[in-house]
């Protein structure tokens, strides 16, 4: 099985940094990937590592190490719009290849 | 980008009554399509994955004769929730990944279920 945390909630300013962190379990890892989700909204793509390293986009990047089972989502530059829930999913090493969701960081950002 | 088109995004529906929910790929094929509920300020919870020509994988504890799942075409995926109740009501949101091995999910817009 796969068990996923990250932290319930965090706060931060505009235009400041933020890291939110996901440590998991897995039998079988083929890959994390981050998620955003605005309330009422279904889950819009971030990013995806299934090698160790910092992957970066714009102003999101993920970083992943699969010998610590940890990965985090860094945010910078952070908007008002930046205000949203985000999911850390771990995929399986099976041929559905279904994926795992954390229950979520709700990230609220203050002016 | 890969486009996932799930409705109706809203359903009311009284007690004891079935609700038939849509997910279709627009863009791509998809042979594996995953369909989750989310409670408020809960994670997605799988309920199970379809499969295209053949029966869909449930998760534990989910009731395979409540939650009937069809996957008759690469594009097509319907959640039927079979004699609703009102500890039913959810946001039920499917999900699709294209054939190849590691792209991400896309997900529908998700239903809102309120069952009365």
């Amino acid at each position: 099985g796969q068990n996923i945390d990250q932290p319930t909630e965090m706060t931060a300013t505009e235009g400041a940094i933020v890291q939110i962190n996901c440590t998991y379990q897995t039998s079988g890892f083929n890959g994390l990937f981050w998620y955003q989700q605005h309330a009422g909204e279904a889950p819009t793509f971030l990013s995806y590592n299934v090698l160790d390293g910092l992957e970066e986009k714009g102003r999101f990047s993920s970083f992943l190490s699969r010998s610590k089972g940890y990965s985090y989502l860094l945010l910078k530059e952070l908007q008002m719009k930046d205000s949203a829930s985000y999911l850390c999913a771990v995929r399986a090493n099976t041929n559905a290849g279904k994926s795992t969701f954390g229950d979520g960081t709700t990230l609220t950002v203050k002016p | 980008g890969a486009v996932v088109s799930q409705h109706p995004s809203r359903v009311i529906c009284k007690s004891g009554t079935s609700v038939k929910i849509e997910c279709r790929s627009l863009d791509f094929q998809a042979t594996t399509m995953f369909w989750y509920r989310q409670f408020p300020k809960q994670s997605l919870m799988l309920m199970a994955t379809s499969n295209e020509g053949s029966k869909a994988t449930y998760e534990q504890g989910v009731e395979k004769d409540k939650f009937l799942i069809n996957h008759a075409s690469l594009t097509l995926s319907t959640l039927t929730v079979t004699s609703a109740h009102p500890e039913d009501s959810s946001f039920y949101i499917c999900s699709a990944r294209d054939i190849f091995g590691n792209s991400p999910l896309h997900f529908g817009n998700g239903t809102r279920l309120t069952v009365t």
